[in-house]
């Protein structure tokens, strides 16, 4: 059973960058028809689509966060990052990682079908 | 970009039906899934593709979408299933994953 596990510091000073690895098992990150994602959700708020990554390295990321955000994928790990950087207090939050399912029609289309606990990184000095 | 519009809270009595809706411009040419959320847990995909269920989702839950408007469908509501619910599709002119604001599900 595919299983994803989030790790990294819970908190993070303003200014600096945020860091989180997501690690796969009970599958492989090079499976073809699926991308890697990062959501999170800010206190008592809705969730926030991040960005994706596919094992070759191609990425989508959200046009509000683009600039600031990278993910990057480890097959020989099985595992896929995220860092964001600048951070303030707007960022604190849970960061989920998430399969997506790619579904090929007259255009591409993504969703979420396997997701991790999740993990709570707060921004503060 | 593209907007999904759902009603922050439903209500329900245990054994009635629960119809959540998501509202967005020709949602319905889209493809549309749904995740249930309980506190302090994970997002849960309840529904995809508009109206399929994943293995060890009950029958109970049911999607359509049409025209402006998809609504995730909950009959013979129990108590367990309180929860906030989420739309979600992807906007292909933007390239990126959208999620409604999501809807409070109150078992009364």
């Amino acid at each position: 059973q595919l299983q994803l596990q989030e790790s990294g510091p819970g908190l993070v000073k303003p200014s600096e960058t945020l860091s989180l690895t997501c690690t796969v098992s009970g599958g492989s990150i090079s499976s073809s028809s699926y991308y890697w994602g990062w959501i999170r959700q800010p206190p008592g708020k809705g969730l926030e689509w991040i960005g994706s990554i596919y094992y070759s390295g191609s990425t989508y990321y959200n046009p509000s966060l683009k600039s600031r955000v990278t993910i990057s994928v480890d097959t020989s790990k099985n595992q896929f990052s995220l860092k964001l950087s600048s951070v303030t207090a707007a960022d604190t939050a849970v960061y989920y990682c998430a399969r997506l399912i790619a579904v090929a029609g007259p255009y591409y289309y993504y969703y979420m079908d396997v997701w991790g606990k999740g993990t709570t990184v707060t921004v503060s000095s | 970009s593209y907007v999904l519009t759902q009603p922050p809270s439903v209500s329900v009595a245990p054994g009635q039906t629960a119809r959540i809706t998501c509202g967005g411009n020709n949602i319905g040419s889209k493809s549309v899934h749904w995740y249930q959320q309980k506190p302090g847990q994970a997002p849960v995909l309840v529904v995809y593709d508009d109206s399929d269920r994943p293995s060890g989702i009950p029958e109970r839950f049911s999607g359509s979408n049409s025209g402006n408007t998809a609504t995730l469908t909950i009959s013979r509501v129990e108590a367990g299933d309180e929860a906030d619910y989420y739309c979600q599709v992807w906007d292909s002119s933007s390239v990126h994953v959208v999620f409604g604001g999501g809807t409070k599900l109150t078992v009364l």
